[in-house]
């Protein structure tokens, strides 16, 4: 089952603009992720942020967690072509879950 | 980081055969394994868990029979895709993650494509 939605479903932007993703999910978490899909292609691991973290960098990556609105945010600055991917985020569920539950994702468009 | 090797990348079968999928991790030992199931242009919908040494645990609305699963080593889980029908086709990834530690990424295979025509 699907733990919850992606906003906006697409997003399509200039090269060297930021790119913003949202998330918001349903139930209580252990920790919130978010990954990149290529097309075809598996996942990729960009960040995780536990339940008891409010914002995370890594790169030209910024997370945030909202625990009370039940939300994250995905900040992409200075965005390259080759950032154009599909972005989910996944949440894991309370301790011993351990499968994670994906958002509907966001497709995200470089225009270079 | 880890890697997740998963085989074949693509195959093509006949309706009404079985495709078998192997999802192998090569550096490290997984005790779980993940099936997913990714029609285009949507996201991951989580088909079963995979555990070593014993039977899967299958997502509500997954036929187990149809879709089998087994988890015969700690570097192995294999899905196989039984009496396959054209609505079957869509693409399958697997994922593993170290079940020791608290808080861990997960990590994929590079997923399949299953066609039956």
């Amino acid at each position: 089952s699907q733990q919850g939605e992606e906003d906006p479903q697409a997003l399509s932007i200039q090269e060297g603009e930021n790119a913003t993703m949202n998330c918001s999910y349903k139930t209580s978490i252990n920790n919130l992720q978010w990954y990149r899909q290529n097309s075809g292609r598996g996942l990729v691991h960009l960040i995780l942020i536990r339940s008891n973290e409010r914002e995370k960098h890594s790169g030209r990556l910024r997370v945030t967690l909202d625990t009370s609105k039940k939300s994250s945010s995905l900040l992409i600055t200075a965005s390259r072509a080759a950032d154009t991917a599909s972005y989910f985020c996944a949440t894991d569920p309370p301790q011993g879950a351990q499968k994670l539950v994906f958002g509907q994702g966001t497709r995200l468009t470089i225009n270079p | 980081g880890a890697v997740v090797s998963q085989h074949p990348s693509w195959v093509i079968c006949k309706s009404g055969t079985s495709v078998k999928i192997e999802c192998r991790s090569l550096d490290f030992q997984a005790t779980t394994m993940f099936w997913y199931r990714q029609f285009p242009k949507q996201s991951l919908m989580l088909m079963a868990t995979s555990n070593e040494g014993s039977k899967a645990t299958y997502e509500q609305g997954v036929e187990k029979d149809k879709f089998l699963i087994n988890h015969a080593s700690l570097t192995l889980s294999t899905l196989t895709v039984t009496s396959a029908h054209p609505e079957d086709s869509s693409f399958y990834i697997c994922s593993a993650r170290i079940v020791d530690w608290e808080n861990t990424e997960a990590f994929f295979g590079q997923g399949t494509r299953l066609t039956v025509v």
